[in-house]
């Protein structure tokens, strides 16, 4: 089964500065990688997805992420964090023959004025 | 949103007594999931179904069972709750994974239960 690993628990941001979450994942021959939200006393909602294909994805709400599968990393940026980016984060992977996704400990992004 | 519904979304009870929490989806989704959280952990794995009547265990499944007789039905029971089974539970849903368009899980609105 796939771990993940997020670096930083937790990332205190100024409104308008870039953000980035780190995300290391244990190796495997093809996995499929996740990035989720969730807002105070709400369920996760899906930023992005890497699947196949172009290293560099883009999300929801400015998001960004790049593989990088010799440093089996999966970093999340945003150029510019809002005050309602105030949320939790969760980095998540799952294995191509597998259906179960292996979540991070989360990290916690507060954006303050 | 996809429709998922997790019932109760708050419970508190007593140690020693069972607990049955419920998914309902409305999506058809093959794969059903109770992951639960809490801090510093993330979301962990208790119990997932690839179709009904099919269950297997995930990395934190001691204490709960589950059983899914109804494609859109997914129950999770504590079969006698303890003071570490309080946390905030998930269900997620899933069509598929193996690298198609529609390769993702969603989630549940959440049920927090406490046990006192």
């Amino acid at each position: 089964a796939q771990s993940v690993t997020q670096l930083d628990s937790q990332v205190p941001v100024f409104e308008e500065a870039p953000v980035e979450l780190r995300c290391n994942y244990s190796s495997s021959v093809s996995v499929y990688l996740f990035w989720y939200v969730q807002y105070p006393n709400q369920g996760l909602q899906l930023l992005l997805k890497y699947l196949s294909g172009s290293t560099l994805v883009k999300g929801i709400n400015g998001f960004e992420a790049e593989f990088n599968k010799s440093q089996t990393s999966f970093h999340l940026r945003k150029p510019s964090v809002h005050i309602s980016d105030t949320a939790e984060y969760f980095c998540a992977v799952s294995d191509a023959n597998d259906y179960k996704l292996s979540f991070g400990a989360g990290t916690t992004v507060t954006v303050r004025a | 949103d996809a429709g998922i519904t997790q019932s109760p979304r708050h419970k508190v009870t007593e140690t020693g007594t069972p607990v049955t929490l419920r998914c309902h989806q409305t999506e058809n989704h093959r794969y059903m999931y109770w992951y639960r959280q809490d801090p510093g952990h993330g979301l962990r794995l208790i119990h997932y179904s690839y179709g009904v009547k099919d269950t297997d265990k995930g990395e934190v499944s001691d204490g709960y069972s589950v059983s899914r007789s109804k494609t859109e039905d997914f129950l999770l029971t504590l079969e006698s709750a303890t003071s570490s089974q309080t946390s905030v539970y998930f269900c997620a849903i899933s069509e598929r994974f193996g690298g198609g368009a529609n390769t993702e899980a969603f989630f549940g609105q959440g049920t927090r239960l406490t046990v006192v």
